[in-house]
This record gives C-alpha cells, structure tokens and sequence, in this order.
C-alpha cells in the first residue's frame, strides 16, 4: 500500500497567487482530512469529508481557502489568492471510520508551501 | 484556545535516560491518541487509549490515559537516538468525529 500521496511537496510561490494542493487518500477509506501544521499554532484541523461530502469546514481560514473531493480517491485544497501568512506545512490524512471501530487516520508526507 | 497542553515542549537528553511527556486538558475526551512525527512526515500513530485509567505499553513506550480521560502522560525507558521526534497527543470528544491535537513535546536524544 502507497499510504496517503500528496503533491506537490514543496511548493514556493508569490503573494496573490493560486496554489492547489492534492491528496490521494488509502483506497477505500472514507474519511478525509485536511491540516496545516505551523510552529506557532501546531496541527489544525480545517476540513473534514466522509464519504466524498464535506461534514465540517468550520477550520478554514477565510473565504481564500476551499477544498473540493469529487470522488473517492482525490482531493485538492486550493488557496487563491495566497498571502505569506499561509505558508506552512499542510496534511492530508484518511482513516476508514466505521461504527464501534476507533479510528486510525492515516497521514501523508506533507506539502511544505512557502508564500513570499 | 488551545485544549491540549503538553510539557515540556522541548526535551534534549542522553542516550539510556527515561522521560515522561504529560497531555493536560480541562475537557474530558472519549479518546486520546499519541503520535510521533518526524522531520519531514506526517504524524504516525502510535497507540489510542479509551478507558479511564487505561495503561498501554509498545516496547520501551508506558503510555497511560487519567483516570477522569481529562489528561495523559507517555513515559519512555532507556531512551535512544531513534526516539527523536515530535509527540503528539490528540484527544476526541464524546459525540464528536474529529482528533483535537496537542502542543507537541519535541524530543532529542543524543547518542
């Protein structure tokens, strides 16, 4: 098993710039998660899908932040336009949630993304 | 408002010593887990207590949940170079779907 793939893993771009991150969870987990990791707030949750549907959006930022999962195997999460106060490291995870059952979220490498 | 404070947010020891990482909340949580992370990865779990006063153990790692699921501490014995890394604890509320995680301890151990 690949484990969670995301790409790119480093991203550098300018302020007022469009970034997509993308995210291919574990096949056939239906729970995807969306972090952002910085020195100064640690791991954040801001989007939470099951089964492909967003459940819970209330941790994105702002409107410039959205994230999309149009089938069970990709998601992206897209920043327009980015300012330098996004930049920071951003997780996907996944985890197959069923009822009783404690679940596992499984993480990918991370997207290093740096607005300058 | 951070729910999950961990101490000590740094640690730097030698080879052979033990520690303990504490998670400290007012919340009470229907689950908590511990993960390490290293440089350059994602978080990856290392175990999920769910019973108040719950001990687990994998190998050198004492991990245990309070008695109130309020607070949890991870000791490890004879720590080694291959410990370093990022902890984090992430606790999970009673009727809810979604991991609240700490501030992390970041432990190096010197060989």
């Amino acid at each position: 098993d690949a484990g969670v793939i995301q790409s790119p893993r480093h991203e550098v771009t300018e302020m007022g710039q469009e970034v997509t991150l993308r995210c291919k969870p574990i096949s056939g987990h239906n729970s995807l998660f969306w972090y952002r990791q910085t020195m100064m707030r640690g791991l954040e949750l801001l989007i939470y899908f099951n089964n492909n549907v967003p459940i819970d959006d209330s941790g994105m930022p702002e409107d410039r932040f959205s994230a999309k999962m149009p089938n069970a195997s990709f998601s992206t999460l897209k920043i327009q336009p980015s300012e330098p106060r996004d930049s920071a490291v951003y997780f996907c995870a996944s985890s197959e949630d069923r009822q009783g059952r404690t679940d596992t979220q499984y993480f990918g490498p991370g997207t290093r993304l740096t607005v300058l | 408002t951070q729910l999950l404070e961990q101490s000590p947010q740094f640690l730097s020891i030698q080879e052979g010593e033990n520690l303990t990482v504490y998670c400290n909340s007012s919340s009470v949580f229907s689950s908590l887990q511990w993960y390490r992370q290293e440089p350059g990865e994602g978080p990856v779990l290392l175990v999920t207590v769910v019973t108040g006063g719950e001990v687990k153990k994998l190998k050198r790692l004492t991990f245990q949940f309070g008695d109130a699921r309020k607070d949890s501490s991870l000791h490890i014995t004879a720590a080694q170079p291959g410990d370093t890394g990022l902890y984090l604890c992430a606790g999970k509320k009673t009727g809810t779907y979604k991991y609240i995680f700490g501030t992390g301890t970041r432990l190096k151990v010197l060989a």
